[in-house]
């Protein structure tokens, strides 16, 4: 079955400290890699994707995301964390063959510390 | 989430009751789709529509109707709502191969 797995349900990273936020997936051929963020009692937004070509893909708000095809991972990372960036993130792999549906990741809940 | 509108944002139904959760977008986009969320399940695909009048089953279908007589338009109807379906609802919109653009969701609340 296809899946994306966030492993971490909750990070806490102090203010200034960078943010890594894990996502492996598990779903077959070369899947577009999809990082959203959803902050309280809003949709979900766009922060970056990888599709192909440079294996560091720079997003919205400094986000940026590592892919690794070996690992089947794409971690999303921060070099310093802002108290704003407190919300829930969610990685999301996409293959061409399945009509342009998405596989969630269960979610990670970030909150940076003063 | 400007160009895709839920409705509505909050609605408190009896169990039973059948209920619609409006979807809304203006880019003409081809594809649409209707997720469920919920805490420990994340986002669960409910059903999808890669074009007008086709439509297609996700993760978590029963209980749930679509339709798609518009591009534009994806209702999601409750034929009968359970309290298990108390959930906050997303629509989003895409074209193939591109992310997917979010309403603001319908929070649901069936007692």
């Amino acid at each position: 079955a296809q899946s994306v797995a966030q492993p971490e349900d909750q990070v806490n990273v102090a203010e200034g400290n960078p943010l890594t936020v894990k996502c492996t997936y598990s779903v077959s051929g070369n899947p577009y890699l999809f990082w959203y963020v959803q902050y309280p009692n809003r949709g979900l937004q766009f922060l970056l994707k990888y599709i192909t070509g440079d294996n560091l893909v720079k997003g919205s708000y400094g986000f940026e995301a590592e892919f690794n095809k070996s690992q089947t991972s794409f971690h999303l990372k921060k070099p310093s964390a802002l108290v704003s960036d407190s919300a829930l993130y969610f990685c999301a792999a996409l293959t061409p063959n399945t009509g342009n549906q998405f596989y969630f990741g269960t979610g990670t809940s970030l909150t940076v510390i003063p | 989430d400007a160009g895709i509108t839920q409705s509505p944002r909050y609605k408190i139904t009896e169990t039973g009751r059948q209920v619609t959760l409006m979807c809304h977008q203006t880019w003409s986009h081809s594809y649409m789709f209707w997720y469920r969320q919920d805490l420990g399940h994340g986002l669960r695909l409910i059903y999808y529509s890669a074009a007008a009048d086709i439509t297609d089953k996700g993760e978590v279908p029963d209980g749930y109707v679509v339709s798609r007589s518009k591009t534009e338009n994806f209702p999601l109807t409750l034929e009968s709502a359970t309290r298990s379906q108390t959930s906050v609802y997303f629509c989003a919109s895409s074209e193939w191969g591109v992310g997917y653009t979010f309403g603001s969701g319908t929070r649901l609340t069936v007692v």
